[in-house]
């Protein structure tokens, strides 16, 4: 199956800075999805993205299906931004099953 | 702006109970998944259900687990005799028209087998 790599693991950002969070994955997509995980557990849609640029206020993604990677960028972090991101991807299979990273673990310090 | 409701938001049962999670998908949505997320793991696909029919099942989604459609609005997974392992919080999603499009998702079940 497709295997789906994020990096780095964890990341430690003061107030205000900005951060790239990378997703890798191994075969063709037809779904790829950033998530936010609060504290609270629950997953916060971010992007559905699976190829192009999308932008939502300090937050935008790109996917190069291409090359098989997708990137989520954070502009003047927040201690709000705080929590794990995940990229989830879906494969050529007609079932919508959708295979999540470990996850980037984002802590921004005030 | 609709959303996936889930309930309860927590459960703890005994090892060897029966638990039933709730999921009520957005309303006009034709697609519905549970996934779990151990604590600390990633999250893991459990199963795909449309048009009344389960469409994919992970290894995980054994004989003890199940899932309905019950009416025109529910969702359920039954897990008929609970392990320890089982513990997890478990979430719904759905999709609109087609399996490729956006997965929202409930704000989950956390479910602890004692």
């Amino acid at each position: 199956g497709i295997q789906v790599e994020q990096s780095p693991p964890d990341l430690i950002l003061q107030e205000g800075a900005n951060s790239t969070l990378r997703c890798n994955f191994s075969d063709s997509v037809n779904n790829l999805q950033w998530f936010h995980q609060n504290p609270w557990g629950q997953l916060i849609n971010l992007f559905y993205i699976p190829s192009g640029t999308k932008q939502n206020g300090r937050l935008s993604a790109t996917t190069v299906a291409t090359e098989r990677y997708s990137l989520l960028y954070i502009s003047s972090s927040q201690t709000t931004d705080s929590g794990v991101y995940f990229c989830a991807v879906g494969g050529s299979g007609n079932t919508g099953k959708l295979i999540f990273g470990q996850g980037t673990t984002l802590q921004v310090k005030p | 702006e609709p959303e996936v409701t889930q309930t309860p938001s927590h459960q703890v049962t005994q090892m060897g109970q029966e638990v039933i999670l709730r999921c009520v998908p957005i309303s006009n949505h034709l697609y519905f998944y549970w996934y779990r997320q151990i604590l600390g793991q990633k999250v893991e696909f459990l199963v795909s259900f449309y048009n009344n029919e389960i469409s994919e099942k992970s290894e995980i989604f054994d004989d003890q687990f199940s899932v309905e459609r019950p009416d025109g609005s529910n969702f359920t997974l039954k897990i008929r005799s609970t392990k320890l392992e089982d513990s997890a919080m478990y979430f719904c999603a759905s999709s609109e028209l087609t399996q490729r499009e956006t997965q929202y998702f409930g704000p989950g079940t956390r479910l602890l087998v004692l």
